[in-house]
């Protein structure tokens, strides 16, 4: 079946140290995004990647980061520098951007304690 | 960027027609208006695009205003599987609209 996976679907740190989000898509998709949803609200744009080896800043990309080393791969790190980050992360995926479909993973629920 | 108005909640019966009204008075003449609901706990799935014309699939039916200024995304019979929050989304190839921006949208309630 062709679709976007991330994992895991709860997580937990301590404050103070790194996470690395996984979101993997085996929908042959050149764009790759993560947004951030927080209780209540919509979600904001982290960081999209166009294509492989290529990735930009989205609306609230401070205190994260990514990488594109593989067209199926798109992880995304919770840095220490994040002051709040205990959120619902999501990865959706896109043959292209702007006007094509996006697809969704089932997202994961960051607890920073 | 174009932006759209959504109503924060909306209440339905199960079975009767649901409409979801989206206003996007700024809309430029090469906005797609892209519709996405979100179940609880769930990421966001798509239901249905439109241009200009009137479109249907087999989730629902969007219906877009002449002056393209507001449309309305129609759930013909709406079951307890539809209760969620519906996005209204300007969408492009081009310009500032080429990332999605997802507002707060509109929580649908179905009553059984």
């Amino acid at each position: 079946d062709g679709g976007i996976t991330q994992s895991p679907k709860y997580l937990f740190r301590k404050e103070g140290q790194n996470v690395t989000l996984s979101c993997e898509q085996n929908l042959n998709h050149d764009a790759m995004y993560w947004y951030r949803q927080d209780p209540g609200q919509g979600l904001r744009l982290i960081y999209y990647s166009q294509i492989v080896n290529d990735f930009q800043k989205g609306d609230i990309a401070e205190g994260y980061s990514v990488s594109r080393e593989k067209k199926e791969s798109f992880p995304l790190t919770v840095t220490s520098a994040q002051k709040n980050p205990t959120a619902f992360y999501l990865c959706a995926s896109s043959m292209g951007m702007g006007t094509d479909t996006q697809y969704f993973g089932p997202g994961t629920r960051l607890t920073v304690l | 960027d174009a932006k759209t108005t959504q109503p924060n909640s909306m209440e339905s019966n199960e079975e009767e027609p649901v409409h979801l009204p989206c206003n996007h008075s700024t809309i430029s003449g090469t906005d797609y208006i892209h519709w996405y609901r979100q179940l609880p706990s769930q990421g966001p799935e798509y239901v249905i695009h439109g241009l200009t014309s009137n479109v249907n699939n087999r989730m629902a039916s969007l219906a877009i205003a002449e002056d393209r200024k507001s449309s309305t995304l129609i759930l013909h019979r709406a079951t307890l599987r539809d209760a969620a929050v519906y996005y209204c989304i300007l969408a492009n190839s081009g310009g500032s609209n080429y990332k999605l921006t997802f507002g707060k949208g509109t929580l649908l309630t179905v009553n059984p």
